[in-house]
């Protein structure tokens, strides 16, 4: 089963920030926060991951509570293209890389 | 950037058949490669874990004789659909983690680009 949960759909206006929450609060001390999405009919697409800190790269920023029981993903600028299903996931190396249901995310224009 | 390629990307085979896909890491070695099926509108379920010279591990309710994995090399796994039937139509996709470049770091998770079969 996965160990995280995500609202199962969001809506968001194009060029507004898309903030995609998850809440992993069975997570382990050497679990890292990763974070997929997928674009219908396409394998899925990394975004970013985190252990503890804040990380950012050129597609989202990860904020990760300081308690690590829940993260959010941030999509400064959302454009249509970021309609996809996203998908958060607590994993390390030798497990077992398990997807939950995901966040199915609308940019409205 | 690393890159885990899949062939074929699409099939269609008559029920009974069997039918074989491969799993590429191009340009990373992979001891260890997942395999997941996929139905539409829902989300990835992982039916096993392929692992370099030595038996795959398959998840609760996976035929292992039906769905039978070979992962002979470091770069190479392949998923055969045995005796495939209409409900195994479905979207099979397969990853492989690789290291972030530091020891004991974090793996990134690289994912095909998916198979779909169709069993007619």
């Amino acid at each position: 089963d996965a160990k995280t949960t995500q609202p199962p759909s969001m809506d968001c206006a194009e060029g507004r920030a898309a903030n995609l929450p998850c809440n992993h609060s069975t997570i382990s001390g050497n679990e890292y926060v990763y974070w997929y999405r997928q674009i219908h009919s396409q394998g899925p697409q990394y975004i970013i991951h985190g252990l503890k800190n804040n990380e950012t790269n050129e597609m989202a920023s990860l904020i990760i509570t300081e308690d690590r029981k829940s993260s959010t993903l941030i999509l400064p600028h959302a454009t249509l293209r970021d309609t996809a299903v996203y998908y958060c996931i607590a994993y390390n190396y030798g497990q077992n890389f398990v997807f939950g249901p995901g966040t199915r995310l609308s940019v409205l224009p | 950037g690393a890159v885990v390629s899949q062939h074929p990307s699409r099939v269609i085979c008559k029920s009974g058949t069997s039918v074989k896909i491969e799993c590429r890491s191009l340009d990373f070695q992979a001891t260890t490669m997942f395999w997941y099926r996929q139905f539409p509108k829902q989300s990835l379920m992982l039916m096993a874990t392929s692992n370099e010279g030595s038996k795959a591990t398959y998840e609760q309710g996976v035929e292992k004789d039906k769905f039978l994995i070979n992962h002979a090399s470091l770069t190479l796994s392949t998923l055969t659909v045995t005796s495939a039937h209409p409900e195994d139509s479905s979207f099979y996709i397969c990853s492989a983690p690789r290291s972030g470049g530091t020891a004991g770091v974090s793996y990134e998770q690289y994912f095909g680009p998916g198979t779909r079969l169709t069993v007619t």
